[in-house]
């Protein structure tokens, strides 16, 4: 059982536009919920994070936006750079231990 | 501050051989997991530990892999022998106690041939 589905696989934007990627938990006992940006050949780094009791974080041009009740969570990226490609990873946490979504591959054309 | 240290960055295994990885969290993180990453997937937990002690290890096929964490610092990650199935990225991360976060090292490519 998938237990946080992201979607979508992959994602172009153009420079300047919005990305948003979505993801979707089961277990409502999860307790934060982080982003994480990861490129090729390098490991996963944290990007921004929420916790449940909060329903929007913003940190600069990234923000998580937390539907409790839907159990869904997003990641929207503001006036997206081509050095924001990457893959992203959605993920949630349960006493100390992260599930992974499966990574959306975001292209930012210049 | 270092972040966390794996070592080595690839290693290239004949099946049926034995492979170890190492791993050195970020000074002050009690809590260490080792995470299997798979060509366009997730990362997914092997096993954590908090201290020495690993308190969910579900995830790990004990018939091949073991870990250790001796005085609750490095960690080592060991498969043996090996099988092809096995060609991943070897991920090892750390966190504070009672924190969400956890930080990642570079991780081990492992391609068994």
């Amino acid at each position: 059982q998938q237990q946080v589905k992201q979607s979508p696989q992959s994602l172009i934007v153009q420079k300047g536009g919005i990305s948003i990627i979505n993801c979707a938990y089961e277990n409502t006992a999860f307790d934060y919920f982080p982003w994480y940006q990861q490129f090729p050949g390098k490991g996963p780094a944290l990007l921004i994070a929420i916790r449940p009791d909060v329903s929007e974080k913003k940190e600069g041009r990234f923000t998580i936006s937390f539907n409790k009740s839907a159990k869904q969570f997003s990641l929207h990226i503001m006036d997206s750079q081509p050095g924001d490609s990457a893959t992203y990873f959605c993920a949630a946490s349960l006493y100390s231990t992260l599930t992974f979504g499966k990574g959306t591959m975001l292209l930012v054309s210049p | 501050e270092a972040g966390v240290v794996q070592s080595p960055r690839y290693k290239i295994i004949e099946k049926k051989q034995p492979v170890a990885f190492w791993c050195n969290p970020i000074s002050g993180h009690n809590t260490l997991y080792w995470y299997l990453q798979n060509l366009g997937q997730g990362p997914e937990l092997l096993i954590r530990y908090e201290n020495e002690e690993a308190v969910d290890d579900s995830q790990l096929p004990k018939d091949r892999f073991s870990a250790e964490r001796l005085k609750g610092v490095d960690s080592t990650l060991k498969i043996q022998p090996a099988e092809l199935g096995d060609s991943a990225v070897y991920l090892c991360a750390s966190s504070s106690p009672g924190q969400g976060e956890a930080f990642f090292g570079q991780g081990t490519r492992l391609t068994v041939v």
